[in-house]
């Protein structure tokens, strides 16, 4: 099975300050890579899907990028909304694996 | 407008076999492309993919799991039904479903989920 590793696992940023996440997935998996964010207590919230496209209604700071094993997803300016959990997942082909996710907070 | 629903119960005893229905609207499963995959997150851990069944009725698993896992549909209901044997407490978690159209998104829309605990 391919496994898709996050990092950082957490971070801490400004308000305003560009945060990037990475996944890496162990083999390619082309562009079917999805970011989702997921407040405490809610459910998880589709972001991003083939690598860089952004979901309807996802404000415009967030972006994707990468292609094959490596992946982004950037905050270009953080706001306190932002604090959430943010996942990656597979979807090239099954098991749909989860990266392990990034715990992100607003110092 | 696309919506999904969990049920199932709530409290399951060790070593019971739990079935959970996903009830969603908007969309069906007999649509090329039109798939549904269940995803579960213990307290304070991450989300963990478990199964998905697809338009043609073909059904993937969980590498881990896939000896305690049937994952069924319904197209006449719009439901998608699994099924979890041999329940421990390590399977304590909420239990979500979601859709994915083949090849093209995954996870655009959720259930609410279904917290499931397992204890005596």
């Amino acid at each position: 099975d391919i496994q898709m590793t996050q990092s950082p696992s957490s971070l801490s940023a400004s308000v305003g300050d560009r945060v990037t996440i990475t996944c890496r997935a162990s083999q390619g998996i082309s562009n079917y890579l999805a970011w989702f964010q997921q407040k405490p207590g809610k459910v998880p919230k589709l972001l991003i899907y083939a690598a860089s496209t952004v979901q309807s209604g996802v404000p415009p700071r967030f972006s994707g990028s990468g292609s094959g094993t490596d992946f982004t997803l950037t905050i270009s300016s953080l706001q306190p909304e932002d604090v959430a959990t943010y996942y990656c997942q597979k979807y090239d082909t099954a098991p749909l694996t989860f990266g392990g996710g990034t715990k992100v907070e607003v110092k | 407008q696309v919506s999904l629903r969990e049920s199932g119960p709530a409290l399951v005893k060790p070593t019971q076999t739990l079935t959970l229905t996903c009830t969603f609207s908007g969309f069906s499963l007999s649509t090329s492309g039109m798939c549904v995959s269940w995803i579960r997150q213990p307290p304070g851990k991450a989300l963990e993919w478990l199964a998905l069944i697809d338009w043609e009725d073909d059904k993937y698993y969980n590498t881990s799991l896939k000896t305690r896992l049937t994952i069924s549909k319904d197209t006449s209901k719009d439901q998608v039904v699994l099924t979890m044997t041999n329940m421990g407490p390590e399977d304590t978690a909420t239990y979500y479903c979601a859709r994915v159209i083949a090849a093209a998104v995954v996870g655009d829309y959720w259930g609410q989920g279904a917290p499931v605990t397992v204890s005596s």
